[in-house]
């Protein structure tokens, strides 16, 4: 079955500061890998999303993320953070029509 | 292009009451899914609508139903409420041809069972 594994509930980094938020995902077959964020009392926005292709996925507001099936990985970066970005990201796995596995969240706080 | 609509956003319930919530999705999306979110267990699959068919169901019990219409408008019910269904379920659309689709989602209803 597959699943998503997100390392740290919570990442702190200051404004202008290198974002990484890691996912590894687990799946028997060639997967497809989404990035979500949500804000508060909002729902989810797509990042980006990895289907077949380029392994290096650009996103939007600046985001992105390599897709390394070697390491069964698909770290979420940004060069440089905006206060804006702090929100919750969540890493998914399509398991087929339409049902996503989400892992369990990384809140981002971002610090002046 | 208007995106997924969700009624009602908020909601308060007492325990055994039922609910039912809406969903309208993105026009021309023909799929609607269906997500509980909880601090506890986060983001889980309740079930997936296509063509007004259930596609795909998650691992709740059948107090949680649903059902799409001919417009593909969607409606998920939950019968005897209980405490632990204190959640936002967020409701999302899509062409629903492909794994790879992107699901667009709505803001949510923030249910609360007292």
């Amino acid at each position: 079955a597959q699943s998503v594994t997100q390392l740290g509930s919570h990442v702190s980094v200051s404004e202008g500061a290198l974002v990484l938020l890691r996912c590894n995902y687990s799946s028997s077959v060639p997967p497809y890998l989404f990035w979500y964020v949500q804000y508060p009392n909002q729902g989810l926005q797509l990042l980006l999303k990895y289907t077949t292709g380029a392994t290096l996925v650009k996103g939007i507001n600046g985001f992105e993320a390599e897709f390394k099936k070697s390491e069964t990985s698909f770290h979420l970066t940004k060069p440089s953070a905006h206060m804006s970005d702090a929100a919750e990201y969540f890493c998914a796995v399509s398991t087929g029509f339409q049902k996503l596995v989400f892992g369990t969240g990384t809140r981002l706080l971002v610090s002046p | 292009k208007a995106g997924v609509t969700q009624t009602p956003r908020y909601l308060i319930k007492t325990r055994g009451q039922q609910v039912t919530l809406s969903c309208s999705p993105i026009s021309g999306h023909r799929s609607v899914s269906w997500y509980q979110q909880t601090p506890g267990q986060g983001l889980q699959f309740l079930f997936e609508y296509f063509s007004e068919t259930q596609r795909n169901k998650g691992n709740f019990p059948g107090r949680f139903s649903g059902r799409q219409f001919s417009n593909s408008r969607s409606e998920m019910n939950v019968s005897t409420l209980e405490l632990g269904d204190s959640a936002l379920y967020l409701c999302a659309s899509s062409s629903g041809d492909s794994g790879a689709n992107v699901l667009t989602f709505g803001a949510g209803s923030r249910l609360t069972v007292l």
